[in-house]
């Protein structure tokens, strides 16, 4: 099955502790992105990528970190320096030939 | 700057009837439109998209149309089903910004039996 994996589904962190979301894509997709949700809003653009070994920072990306070692993979590292992470975080991909994204199914980060 | 606003929720309607949901944008150039939508604890599925003005998307019996002059890009059924209860996000895309999605705030919509 072609698609967008997000794990895990609910993470859980204590205060303080840096933590990485994974995403990866078997859809031979250019671009990912990552954004953050939460309650009552849109999603909000924290990083993305649209090649190998290079990303850009969105609108959000204060206190988190990605890296784009492969096309499939694009995790996101909340550190601690971020304020206020729990939320619900989802990864898209988008490939070279159209502005359409897909999303993977989000992971919900609770910090304790 | 580019901003999308969409109308206040939730939106709660009887089965069949019908749906609207308002959507207006602000942006530089020609972005393309989407609508996405989100069931309980999933992520973003496209619903609809449409790339120039007078385009209409359409999916599943919803359709919306991108209007310039108006910019808006309303979303509408003819005939909701339970099934339909989600939340609907509309969405741009600005020309030349590496494709990235700038999301208005979403409508959450129940529909009763």
């Amino acid at each position: 099955d072609g698609g967008i994996t997000q794990s895990p589904k609910y993470l859980f962190r204590k205060e303080g502790q840096n933590v990485t979301l994974s995403c990866e894509q078997n859809l031979n997709h250019d671009a990912m992105y990552w954004y953050r949700q939460d309650p009552g809003q849109g999603l909000r653009l924290i990083y993305y990528s649209q090649i190998v070994n290079d990303f850009q920072k969105g609108d959000i990306a204060e206190g988190y970190s990605v890296s784009r070692e492969k096309k499939e993979s694009f995790p996101l590292t909340v550190t601690s320096a971020q304020k206020n992470p729990t939320a619900f975080y989802l990864c898209a991909s988008r490939p070279a030939d159209t502005d359409t994204q897909y999303f993977g199914p989000g992971t919900r980060l609770t910090v304790l | 700057g580019n901003s999308v606003t969409q109308m206040e929720g939730p939106v709660t309607l009887s089965e069949e009837a019908f749906l609207t949901i308002n959507c207006t944008y602000t942006a530089t150039g020609y972005p393309s439109l989407f609508w996405y939508v989100q069931y309980p604890g999933e992520g973003l599925q496209l619903l609809l998209k449409a790339t120039k003005a007078d385009d209409k998307g359409s999916n599943k019996g919803f359709e919306a149309t991108y209007r310039k002059e108006t910019t808006s890009f309303h979303l509408e059924k003819g005939s909701v089903q339970v099934s339909d209860s989600a939340v609907y996000f509309c969405a741009l895309t600005p020309y030349n910004q590496g494709g990235k999605l700038i999301f208005g705030q979403g409508t959450e919509l129940s529909v009763k039996p």
